[in-house]
């Protein structure tokens, strides 16, 4: 039962340093969604996906960038990184694009310095 | 704009029953979801309306009232293990629009 696999668990990463966070989904569903957590905040998405070769830029894009060859890999990149990007990243996908059943990965923790 | 406000912070007793709020406001509205979080773990669905009325699922009731712009998580014969954030989402203009969570504290 994989579900949303996502890696690494937890980076630190010096200003400027660039890194991809991995997801992939083995439930064939056809949204993705890369969103951050800020301590006690809510989610914010990022960037999602509704389909392979399709990509979107949600409420918070600027430093990141992603890439959907595929139904299963959702693969985030961060260029440049900045202590602003420090937070939790979760990746998540769901069979439509309504708030009904969207399954998260477990997060990976990110530390810019 | 669009937005969302629930309580910042609940504290109920076990064995209890807690109410948690959410009004939110936006130009296209879908639905309204609900999703648990424990303290370093992923968001986990609870429950998601899209018409008025109470949806129920074991132990866990929500309400949505659209002329309101309202909605509600019921949490009855409260447990230890539901202490957790709670996180309303609004399914707006395609998107999912997040709550910033309210913490929910259980006292035994």
């Amino acid at each position: 039962n994989a579900g949303v696999t996502q890696t690494p668990k937890f980076r630190i990463l010096k200003i400027g340093q660039s890194m991809t966070l991995q997801c992939t989904q083995d439930m064939n569903h056809n949204y993705m969604y890369w969103y951050r957590q800020d301590p006690g905040m809510g989610l914010k998405l990022i960037y999602y996906s509704v389909g392979a070769g399709i990509t979107d830029k949600g409420e918070v894009p600027n430093g990141y960038n992603v890439s959907r060859s595929t139904t299963e890999d959702f693969p985030l990149r961060l260029e440049l990184a900045a202590p602003s990007q420090t937070s939790v990243y979760f990746c998540a996908s769901s069979e439509d694009n309504s708030g009904n059943t969207i399954y998260f990965g477990e997060g990976s923790w990110l530390t810019v310095v | 704009g669009q937005s969302l406000e629930q309580p910042s912070e609940v504290t109920a007793v076990e064995g209890a029953i807690v109410q948690i709020n959410c009004t939110y406001q936006t130009s296209g509205f879908y639905g309204l979801s609900w999703y648990q979080q424990h303290d370093g773990g992923a968001p986990t669905f609870l429950s998601y309306n899209a018409l008025d009325g109470l949806e129920e699922t074991g132990r866990f009731s929500s309400f949505l009232s659209r002329s309101d712009s309202y909605g509600y998580l019921l949490l009855q014969e409260l447990q230890m293990k539901d202490s957790a954030s709670y996180f309303c989402a609004m399914d707006s203009n395609y998107q999912l629009i997040w709550g910033a969570g309210t913490k929910l504290i259980i006292k035994p």
